[in-house]
């Protein structure tokens, strides 16, 4: 069955702490990888996508991630938080649309909320 | 450049009423159109997903409808809102051009 476990539902650290936000899935063809960030009372903005080539992508606001295909795992990462960072934050996957009979669907892990400590 | 209208952003229905959310979508076309619901630490439901004019999957049975009466509109419809039909909704649209999914800033309905 295709999933996505981030196993963190709620973290705090402290403004200026590094960060590493936990992804693991379950998928059976080639995925696409995405991680997203929400405010209270908004939709989802794209923080950054991995979809093929070098493993490590960069995304908005400082934020990378890391593909390990044998230990199917996205993790988010950033060397610095900052107070406007606190927000809750999605791991996604998905296939590319048309692909295989896909439509395009993503599959969303429950959410990890981010709180930052002044 | 691409945007995603969703509206209304907020919403109280009183149980029993009927409910009509709407999304469109500007600069694509032929895009593949969904339908979320968030509640409070389940993460995001696929409800509907639309591949063209008036083609509707239905992911999960509920008391919810949905239609595509044009290229870029997407509606979410009930007849009749029960109390569990309370949430946050989101509408995303994905194309074959691109690998993300692009959403709306939500509806937040609350049913009471």
């Amino acid at each position: 069955a295709q999933s996505v476990t981030q196993p963190d539902i709620h973290i705090t650290v402290s403004e200026g702490a590094s960060l590493e936000l936990r992804c693991n899935y379950s998928y059976g063809a080639t995925p696409y990888l995405f991680w997203y960030v929400q405010s209270p009372g908004q939709g989802l903005q794209l923080l950054l996508k991995y979809f093929s080539g070098d493993t490590l992508v960069q995304g908005i606001k400082g934020f990378e991630a890391e593909f390990k295909r044998s230990q199917s795992s996205f993790n988010l990462r950033k060397p610095s938080v900052h107070w406007s960072d606190a927000a809750e934050y999605f791991c996604a996957v998905g296939a590319k649309v048309n692909y295989g009979g896909s439509q395009g669907n993503l599959i969303f892990g429950k959410g990890t909320k981010l709180s930052v400590k002044p | 450049s691409q945007t995603i209208h969703q509206w209304p952003a907020t919403l109280v229905q009183p149980v029993g009423s009927p409910l009509s959310l709407e999304c469109t979508v500007e600069g694509t076309s032929n895009p593949n159109l969904y339908w979320y619901r968030q509640a409070a630490g389940r993460g995001l439901q696929l409800l509907f997903y639309s591949v063209g004019i008036g083609q509707i999957s239905s992911e999960v049975p509920q008391n919810l409808s949905a239609s595509r009466p044009q290229d870029r509109q997407f509606i979410l419809s009930s007849k009749k809102l029960l109390l569990s039909d309370s949430g946050f909704y989101l509408c995303a649209w994905r194309s074959q051009s691109n690998t993300e999914a692009f959403f709306g800033q939500g509806t937040r309905l609350t049913v009471v």
